[in-house]
């Protein structure tokens, strides 16, 4: 059974400061790592995807990924109380199916 | 680009009835659509992946005569809640599969969803 798995949180941060999410996934053979950000009651927003080792870096958000470790990070820099909301971790193993986390719910806090 | 939009946004039935949920690509062709549902607090649901011109492929658990899916062309899919009961009312988000310029790798974007509720 091929999972990916993030902690549920909530996690709270003060504003300004640096949100760290983190997403592990069980199948070696992940090809594509995708995050998503959904606000209560709204549908997933395509936030950042990588595909190759190390950062990658939009704005204010980084993704990293470590596939020998098989884990894929989001760090939002700067946090902003309209960061809060629940981040979804996707991986794509070249089938056509993806595989999503449950969701990191982040809280920002003023 | 990559905008995928749904409608209706939210609709109401009664117990009995039938409901189609339309979901389109604006700006790209997506020959893989998803049909997901999602309940409150929780995660999403995969419920069935719809391919252009083929029959759409339904996850376990998911009854295929009740959820009828129609991707009759490379920017349309269709969900259509069959009789639709009160234990149907839910979330349901779609989304379509865009190519990326990297080779093999694709983009999922979602549409706005349609909260159902039957009455």
């Amino acid at each position: 059974q091929k999972e990916v798995e993030q902690n549920s949180g909530p996690l709270s941060v003060p504003e300004g400061a640096i949100a760290s999410l983190n997403c592990t996934y069980s199948d070696r053979g992940s090809q594509s790592f995708f995050w998503y950000r959904q606000y209560s009651g709204k549908s997933p927003e395509l936030i950042m995807f990588i595909y190759s080792n190390g950062d990658k870096e939009d704005g204010r958000f980084t993704a990293q990924l470590n596939k020998a470790s098989q884990y894929v990070s989001l760090l939002i820099r700067d946090s902003q109380p309209s960061d809060s909301a629940t981040y979804l971790c996707a991986v794509n193993s070249g089938t056509y199916k993806y595989i999503f986390g449950t969701g990191t719910r982040l809280k920002v806090l003023a | 680009g990559a905008v995928v939009s749904q409608h209706p946004s939210w609709v109401i039935c009664k117990s009995g009835t039938s409901v189609k949920i339309e979901c389109r690509s604006l700006d790209f062709q997506a020959t893989t659509m998803f049909w997901y549902r999602q309940f409150p607090k929780q995660s999403l649901m995969l419920m069935a992946t719809s391919n252009e011109g083929s029959k759409a492929t339904y996850e376990q658990g998911v009854e295929k005569d009740k959820f009828l899916i129609n991707h009759a062309s490379l920017t349309l899919s269709t969900l259509t809640v069959t009789s639709a009961h009160p234990e149907d009312s839910s979330f349901y988000i779609c989304s379509a599969r865009r190519t990326s310029g990297i080779s093999s790798s694709y983009e999922q974007y979602f549409g706005p969803g349609t909260r159902l509720t039957v009455t």
